[in-house]
């Protein structure tokens, strides 16, 4: 089946412009993800989804950056007034829903490389 | 806190030979997953391996192996006869297991590995 998908692979703006990027995650996945990874760092977590809901999101970095998923499966990462220090791959990934302690693997996609000029 | 260390950033060795990725971790979860994923230049997260706390067994497969020791609270992962298609940057995870379910995995920095011909 499908994986994880993310549109668009990249994105080159202005600083201070608006963007946003999507992701469409496995059908049935109502657990969504999205993390950050600068450049020659590890990923970093940002906002996680359960269902429609912002489960945690505790990592997003300030008030500028925002994320939907409106009818709980689609997801779109908002950026406000970006700048150069926003530059960097955002990734997005799915799994099923826990309960407890079970674990359901993350499947990632192949993230949107965003660059601020 | 939960953190991932991985002191190696960079490694390079020649073709044939045997390299071993250190990683450390911390967390206050007794019951936590340990993740080894591995990012080739085309930049897709590929997972290699998920390792339960619960279970300090070793694991080989393939050319590939990892060390867990909850004494020294170190994942190690270890590339046997290295090939030139090993080349990338390894990340190592740590995904603690609240009673919430799920949580989102915390990276390490990552280790680029160049395998050289």
């Amino acid at each position: 089946g499908a994986g994880v998908s993310q549109t668009p692979s990249n994105k080159v703006t202005e600083k201070g412009k608006y963007v946003e990027l999507r992701c469409d995650p496995i059908s049935g996945h109502t657990a969504l993800y999205w993390y950050r990874q600068s450049l020659g760092q590890g990923p970093e977590f940002l906002i996680y989804f359960q269902g429609t809901g912002a489960a945690d999101d505790s990592g997003l970095p300030n008030d500028r950056f925002f994320a939907v998923r409106p009818e709980g499966s689609v997801s779109t990462l908002k950026i406000q007034r970006t700048e150069r220090g926003d530059s960097a791959v955002y990734l997005c990934a799915s799994s099923l829903k826990s309960s407890g302690s079970t674990y359901n693997e993350q499947f990632f996609g192949p993230g949107t490389r965003l660059t601020v000029l | 806190a939960q953190k991932v260390t991985q002191a190696q950033t960079e490694i390079s060795v020649v073709e044939k030979e045997d390299v071993t990725l250190d990683c450390v971790y911390e967390t206050r979860d007794t019951t936590y997953y340990l993740f080894w994923y591995k990012q080739p230049p085309s930049g897709e997260l590929v997972f290699l391996i998920r390792r339960n706390s619960f279970d300090e067994q070793n694991e080989i497969s393939g050319r590939y192996s990892w060390n867990f020791q909850k004494s020294t609270s170190s994942f190690n992962f270890t590339i046997t006869a290295s090939q030139v298609v090993d080349s990338a940057v390894y990340f190592c995870a740590l995904k603690e297991t609240h009673s919430s379910g799920n949580t989102p995995l915390v990276f390490g920095k990552g280790t680029r590995l160049s395998v050289i011909a």
